[in-house]
């Protein structure tokens, strides 16, 4: 079973609808996290989260709202989405430590039409 | 300016043949870490090799490794004899300072292997 698991693995939606992605783990990490990756871009970061209580913004969190629900489950939400969010989204989780990587789930791809 | 930076988009190696994927870096931070992943046609990114800042040797995991060169900021992946499952986008990214939430991602290597 995988780690970090995310839902769902895609989505295609309309202009304008409320899409929520969901992000899950059983690494007992503390930190998670919320990518996007865009074609030569490589990955941004939307949203991290160092616990429960602790939310804070990334890169490129226009758009996006999340919700750290508990300790192992962290989603994102497009409130009213945009053919611009069209992406790979990636979840991922790390203990803290600056020599650990971030290990990340399989992503979603979404489309918006 | 881009922190991290990945020259070649794509490359063609043969089976059973090394290939060397670069990356440069900028940071003014003394502290810092580079990883590795792997990103395979079906999406998921893997975690494949760490260097820290004050690391004395070049990192090594089985067939990969590091040619970690500090002061022309450099830290270019080596993969030793090449398979057609390396066949993927490979992606370099740079952690500053004690700062582990916050990696700055290359734009990846498209790696091809033929046989």
């Amino acid at each position: 079973d995988a780690d970090v698991t995310q839902t769902p693995r895609n989505r295609i939606t309309k202009t304008g609808k409320r899409i929520m992605l969901e992000c899950s783990q059983t690494k007992g990490h503390d930190r998670m996290y919320w990518y996007r990756q865009d074609p030569g871009l490589g990955l941004r970061l939307i949203y991290y989260s160092f616990d429960v209580k602790d939310i804070n913004k990334g890169e490129i969190s226009d758009g996006y709202s999340v919700s750290r629900q508990a300790q192992a489950k962290f989603s994102l939400s497009l409130e009213s989405a945009i053919p611009n969010q069209t992406a790979l989204y990636f979840c991922a989780t790390s203990v803290g430590r600056v020599n650990q990587p971030q290990h990340f789930g399989d992503g979603t791809r979404l489309s918006i039409l | 300016a881009q922190k991290i930076t990945q020259t070649q988009p794509g490359m063609f190696v043969q089976e059973k043949e090394a290939v060397t994927l670069d990356c440069t870096y900028d940071t003014s931070d003394p502290s810092y870490g580079l990883f590795w992943y792997k990103q395979p046609s079906s999406g998921e990114m893997i975690f494949l090799i760490y260097q820290g800042s004050y690391d004395q040797q070049n990192a090594t995991e089985g067939r990969y490794s590091l040619n970690f060169q500090k002061a022309r900021k450099s830290a270019n992946l080596v993969i030793s004899a090449s398979q057609l499952g390396d066949s993927a986008m490979y992606f370099c990214a740079m952690r500053e300072g004690y700062n582990d939430y916050k990696l700055s991602f290359g734009a990846g290597t498209t790696v091809t292997v033929r046989a």
